[in-house]
């Protein structure tokens, strides 16, 4: 079944502790991107990448990190999580770029306190 | 700044009649645009999308019209049915095969038997 999957699915922590997102794709898609969502904010975009080893700034990257080592999976890296990175996390992936359909996991409930 | 807007956070609407989300923007460099359903609990799935070259592209009771002019589209479902119910977020991209996706805040639809 093509899907995209995200570890864990909730998470609490404190603030400071670093914490990992994993996000993995079995569509062997070469775009990968991260989204947060938060009430009255919609979806932004937190980072996205093209391919293996290539990655890029979406709208709201401040406080995140990401790496591609390989095409199926993209982390996504709080080094240092603050309570304003409390949110909905989503990863989602695509052939190529956000006009072709991107398919979503189904989320990451982060809580920083 | 939110470059893509939803101004109406929900809207109901009866069984069989027809639904009209609409979203506006402010960035005249979107080209592409699309929108996406979303349940909760689950990520976002892809329901249709428009290019700036068109005014309207249909798929089934969806159909998404595109007012470049006014910066303006919308999405009419016709006929609406209960499990339409969801959150329904439109989104713009600069061009087609973008890297950078945009969303709007998102507009609730209840669907009443």
């Amino acid at each position: 079944e093509a899907q995209v999957t995200q570890n864990p699915r909730y998470l609490i922590t404190v603030t400071g502790k670093k914490l990992t997102v994993t996000c993995s794709q079995n569509m062997n898609h070469e775009y990968m991107s991260w989204y947060r969502q938060d009430p009255g904010l919609g979806l932004r975009q937190i980072y996205y990448s093209m391919n293996v080893e290539v990655t890029d700034k979406g709208d709201v990257p401040e406080g995140y990190k990401v790496s591609r080592k390989e095409k199926r999976n993209f982390p996504l890296i709080l080094e240092s999580p603050s309570p304003n990175q409390t949110s909905l996390y989503f990863c989602a992936s695509s052939r190529q770029g956000v006009t072709d359909t991107q398919y979503f996991g189904p989320g990451t409930r982060l809580t920083v306190l | 700044d939110q470059q893509v807007k939803q101004n109406s956070p929900s809207l109901s609407v009866q069984e069989g009649r027809i639904s009209i989300l609409n979203c506006d923007y402010t960035n005249s460099m979107f080209d592409y645009f699309l929108w996406y359903k979303k349940y909760p609990a689950e990520g976002p799935t892809f329901l249709i999308s428009i290019s700036s070259i068109k005014d309207k592209n249909e798929d089934g009771r969806f159909t998404v019209f595109l007012n470049k002019s006014a910066k303006h589209l919308s999405l009419h479902i016709v006929p609406s049915q209960p499990g339409d119910s969801a959150v329904y977020f439109c989104a713009a991209s600069p061009a087609t095969g973008a890297n950078n996706l945009f969303f709007g805040t998102g507009t609730r639809l209840t669907v009443i038997p």
